[in-house]
This record gives C-alpha cells, sequence and structure tokens, in this order.
C-alpha cells in the first residue's frame, strides 16, 4: 500500500498566526518528501521537500518535520500572509519493486485571512 | 529557460470525440507524468513513463492512452471511452532517479460540451 493521505480539506489562518498543514503515508520506504503550492488553474509549484534521513528542514517562513515513527509530516508557514493562501500538496517518492514511485496527497486549502 | 509546456490551455471536446493533450519538456528529464484533478479532489495518477518507449499505467488509466516516441514528448489521449472527461490535466516531469522536485506543466483544461 502506497498512499498519502492529507485528512484536512482546508484551514482557516489569520495572517501573522502560524498555519500547520499535516501529511501521513503508509508505507516505510518512501524515502523524500515534499510540499507543492498551487494556484488555480495552474500548475503546482515546489516549496520545499526533506529526506528521510533527517526529521527537520527550514527553508525561510517555511519548516518541514518529518516523524518517520508516525510515518507524519507536516508543514509549518510562519509568519503566514495573504499571498500563501493555495492548496497545498504533499508527496511522496520511493522505489517500489524496482519502479520509482510519485504519490500526492489530496491537497489542504489554506485562506490567510488579512 | 528550461520547463515544460502543455497545450492547449483550454479544449472542448464532444461526447464520443478522442482528444489528445500535448505535453513537451526541455529540461532533459527521464521520467513524465500525467495527473488528473477534478474540483475539490487531489492529483491522481493516469500515466507515467520513466523511459522512452516505455510507460506504465496509473491509478486511473481507463479511458486514456499514452505513447513516448521521444524524451521530450508525452502525449495523453483521451478516448471516448473514458466516461467523464471533464477535468483539469497536468502533465509533470523529474530526473528518473527521484529524490528531486517534480516540474509540472500549466495543465489543460479539457470540456466536454
Amino acid at each position: 500500500d502506497q498512499q498519502v493521505k492529507q485528512n484536512s480539506p482546508s484551514l482557516s489562518v489569520q495572517e501573522g498566526r502560524i498555519s500547520i498543514l499535516n501529511c501521513d503515508y503508509t508505507n516505510s520506504m518512501f524515502d523524500y518528501f515534499l510540499w507543492y503550492k498551487k494556484y488555480p488553474a495552474e500548475g503546482p509549484t515546489f516549496l520545499i521537500s526533506i529526506s528521510s534521513i533527517k526529521d527537520k528542514n527550514e527553508d525561510g517562513r517555511f519548516t518541514v518535520f518529518l516523524n518517520k515513527s508516525a510515518k507524519h509530516l507536516s508543514l509549518h508557514i510562519v509568519p503566514s500572509q495573504p499571498g500563501d493562501s493555495a492548496v497545498y500538496f504533499c508527496a511522496a517518492t520511493g522505489i517500489f519493486s524496482g519502479t520509482y514511485k510519485y504519490i500526492f496527497g489530496t491537497g489542504t486549502r489554506l485562506k490567510v485571512l488579512a | 529557460d528550461g520547463g515544460i509546456t502543455q497545450s492547449p490551455k483550454y479544449l472542448f471536446r464532444k461526447e464520443g470525440q478522442n482528444v489528445t493533450l500535448s505535453c513537451e519538456q526541455n529540461l532533459n528529464h527521464d521520467a513524465m507524468y500525467w495527473y488528473r484533478q477534478d474540483p475539490g479532489q487531489g492529483l491522481r495518477l493516469i500515466y507515467y513513463s520513466q523511459i522512452v518507449n516505455d510507460f506504465q499505467k496509473g491509478d486511473i488509466a481507463e479511458g486514456y492512452s499514452v505513447s513516448r516516441e521521444k524524451k521530450e514528448s508525452f502525449p495523453l489521449t483521451v478516448t471516448s471511452a473514458q466516461k467523464n472527461p471533464t477535468a483539469f490535466y497536468l502533465c509533470a516531469s523529474t530526473p528518473r532517479t527521484g529524490r528531486t522536485e517534480a516540474f509540472f506543466g500549466q495543465g489543460t483544461r479539457l470540456t466536454v460540451v
């Protein structure tokens, strides 16, 4: 089973506060994880990634945390800005039976309120 | 500039017709993917190809076909067998070895009229 789940379809946060987006995966063979941001009628754009050998990666206002034992990762945005309003997808990659797989979650729509 | 280009941006199809969506990349990536997005839904994998002349079915391949005759190109044909083709289609590419970001095109919105 190779699934990536984002159980919160939407999230609203006040400008300046922290946004926390969550993602769960089902298979420990996934070894690289990514977050993408998507605006309507556009393709997703890469935001930040983390390898399974790390538990945290930070890039400016964005930090991704990985908890391998829980098969859980999260994206923190601090401080949140109105321009962050978009749909965020997590993705997991890994080799399964010799085939490289790239699996996306269903997305979380973030709305940052001014 | 390197990138991935999808065309057309909007496409209208009559019921019973086949249509082909174009995807071209100049990133020298080996792997290419087609995803479908429905309103309020995530990205579902239709087909993927890791090398020229080879491709694999994704989770929702029924009613779709692809070809990979050139490294740069991965066209998707939506056949009349696809019962609900109205959706937003995204093409992506990555280096074959993975552990890297995927580059996406701008998408094609297909509407059946």
